[in-house]
């Protein structure tokens, strides 16, 4: 159980234009699901919260009209790269966490989406 | 000064060896620890969950807690090359979701 897929699991673009990458809790509802962003040989950096239907809350620094993130439903979350950037290459992962006391109140990954911009 | 300190390795053991990974943090307003395990290139795996002092075992792991020395441990018994992998703590504030993580522990496990 608790099992977080990521679509794409790899993507290049080229600089200028957006990507898309899903996330899906496929066993689970969650009410919360987190975007984070792993640079090689670094920890993982939460760049933004979101609920189910509310607005995603983002962390210091993160800008929130370049990372659009969306939480449509309780098994799905995208989060955009609007006008991709070399510098915006990253290993991005998601990871989704239930409903409190429903054995999944801890956060569950994704796979991870890495993303090249040429 | 870092809410989570993790030495970074990396860190190489032979087979069957104890492993012993390490966190300290400095917020003592942290009260849920986890132990993520992380393979090159994919999601981390959540290993271990607590939110007490103390030890709690789940087959060859081991986490141990001391929220007094805010210090926290994660052993690998009969360590195995499959073990190879980056070690992630993480700890967050009861209540609040958000998770804190320690800049990992590389550990290669030499057969």
């Amino acid at each position: 159980g608790a099992v977080v897929s990521q679509h794409p699991s790899r993507v290049i673009c080229k600089s200028g234009t957006s990507v898309k990458i899903e996330c899906r809790s496929l066993d689970f509802q969650a009410t919360t699901m987190f975007w984070y962003r792993q640079f090689p040989k670094q920890s993982l950096m939460l760049m933004a919260t979101s609920n189910e239907g509310s607005k995603a809350t983002y962390e210091q620094g993160v800008e929130k009209d370049k990372f659009l993130i969306n939480h449509a439903s309780l098994t799905l979350s995208t989060l955009t790269v609007t006008s991709a950037h070399p510098e915006d290459s990253s290993f991005y992962i998601c990871s989704a966490r239930g409903a409190s006391g429903g054995g999944t109140d801890t956060q569950y990954f994704g796979p991870g989406t890495r993303l090249t911009v040429l | 000064q870092k809410e989570v300190e993790q030495d970074p390795g990396p860190l190489s053991v032979p087979e069957g060896a104890i492993v012993s990974l390490n966190c300290t943090y400095s917020n003592s307003a942290f009260q849920y620890f986890m132990w993520y395990r992380q393979y090159s290139r994919k999601g981390p795996e959540l290993l271990m969950y607590t939110y007490s002092s103390g030890n709690k075992e789940d087959g060859r792991f081991t986490a141990q807690v001391d929220k007094s020395s805010k210090y926290i441990s994660l052993f690998i018994r009969d360590s195995q090359p499959s073990d190879s992998a980056t070690y992630l703590c993480a700890m967050s504030i009861f209540g609040n979701e958000k998770l804190t993580f320690g800049t990992g522990t590389r550990l290669t496990i030499i057969p």
